[in-house]
C-alpha cells in the first residue's frame, strides 16, 4: 500500500525556518517524481515545488523561489522541503504528492494527509 | 506561467442534477488536464486525467472533455457523496498549476 506521511509542521515566527519531511513507503520511491502542494485554510490548492526521481531537476512556484528548497534522499525514501524566510502567507497545510507519468498525462495519484505550517508572531 | 480559471466558483445543486464545471487555460495545454475531488478534511482524489480518462474506481457519472484551452467536467446525475470541491490542474508545463476550485453544495 502506498503511503506518504508528512511531518515537521508547526508554529513558526515570521522570518523563521522549518523543514518538512515526507516518508514514503509501498512503492519504489526512487522511480517517481515528487511534489509539494499547499492549501491555506479555506482556500484552494497551490502547487509549490517538484523534484525529479534522482534530484537533478527541480522547479518552484514563483511565490517560494529563493526561500524554499526541495530535496530527497532515495536511500531513506524521504522527500524534504526546507522553508526559510517564512511569511504569514505561507501558512498552509502542506501535502506531499506522488506524480505518475503515463502516455499523454502527468498526474498526482497519491497524496499524503498533510502537515500544517502556521506562520505567526 | 499558465493560469487556470474555473467557473463557477460555487454552485448549488440537488441530488440527480446534471452538473457542469468549466476550466480554462491561459494558453493551449493540449489535453494535459486533470480533475480532482476534495472533501472537507481530506486530501484531494484524482478523478480524471488527460482531459477525459476516468481513473479506476471512479463512477461513470463523471466525465471530462476538452482540449487546447477549454475543458469541462460533467457529473451526469449528482449523488450525495459528490458534494465536494473540484479542482482542475494543468500538467503541460513544469509548473502544475491548479484552478481556483468549484464547490458543489446542496
Amino acid at each position: 500500500e502506498v503511503q506518504l506521511v508528512e511531518s515537521g509542521g508547526g508554529l513558526v515566527q515570521p522570518g523563521g525556518s522549518l523543514r518538512l519531511s515526507c516518508a514514503a513507503s509501498g512503492f519504489t520511491f526512487s522511480s517517481y517524481w515528487m511534489h509539494w502542494v499547499r492549501q491555506a485554510p479555506g482556500k484552494g490548492l497551490v502547487w509549490v515545488s517538484r523534484i525529479n526521481s534522482d534530484g537533478s531537476s527541480i522547479s518552484y512556484a514563483d511565490s517560494v523561489k529563493g526561500r524554499f528548497t526541495i530535496s530527497r534522499d532515495n536511500a531513506k525514501n524521504t522527500l524534504y522541503l526546507q522553508m526559510n524566510s517564512l511569511r504569514a502567507e505561507d501558512t498552509s497545510l502542506y501535502y506531499c504528492v506522488r506524480e505518475r507519468s503515463i502516455v499523454g498525462a502527468d498526474l498526482f495519484d497519491f497524496w499524503g494527509q498533510g502537515t500544517l505550517v502556521t506562520v505567526s508572531s | 506561467d499558465i493560469q487556470m480559471t474555473q467557473s463557477p466558483s460555487s454552485l448549488s445543486a440537488s441530488v440527480g442534477d446534471r452538473v457542469s464545471i468549466t476550466c480554462r487555460a491561459s494558453q493551449s495545454i493540449s489535453r494535459f488536464l486533470n480533475w480532482y475531488q476534495q472533501k472537507p478534511g481530506k486530501a484531494p482524489k484524482l478523478l480524471i486525467s488527460a482531459a477525459s480518462s476516468l481513473q479506476s474506481g471512479v463512477p461513470s457519472r463523471f466525465s471530462g472533455s476538452g482540449s487546447g484551452t477549454d475543458f469541462t467536467l460533467i457529473i451526469s446525475s449528482l449523488q450525495p457523496e459528490d458534494f465536494a470541491t473540484y479542482y482542475c490542474q494543468q500538467s503541460y508545463s513544469n509548473y502544475f498549476t491548479f484552478g481556483g476550485g468549484t464547490k458543489v453544495e446542496i
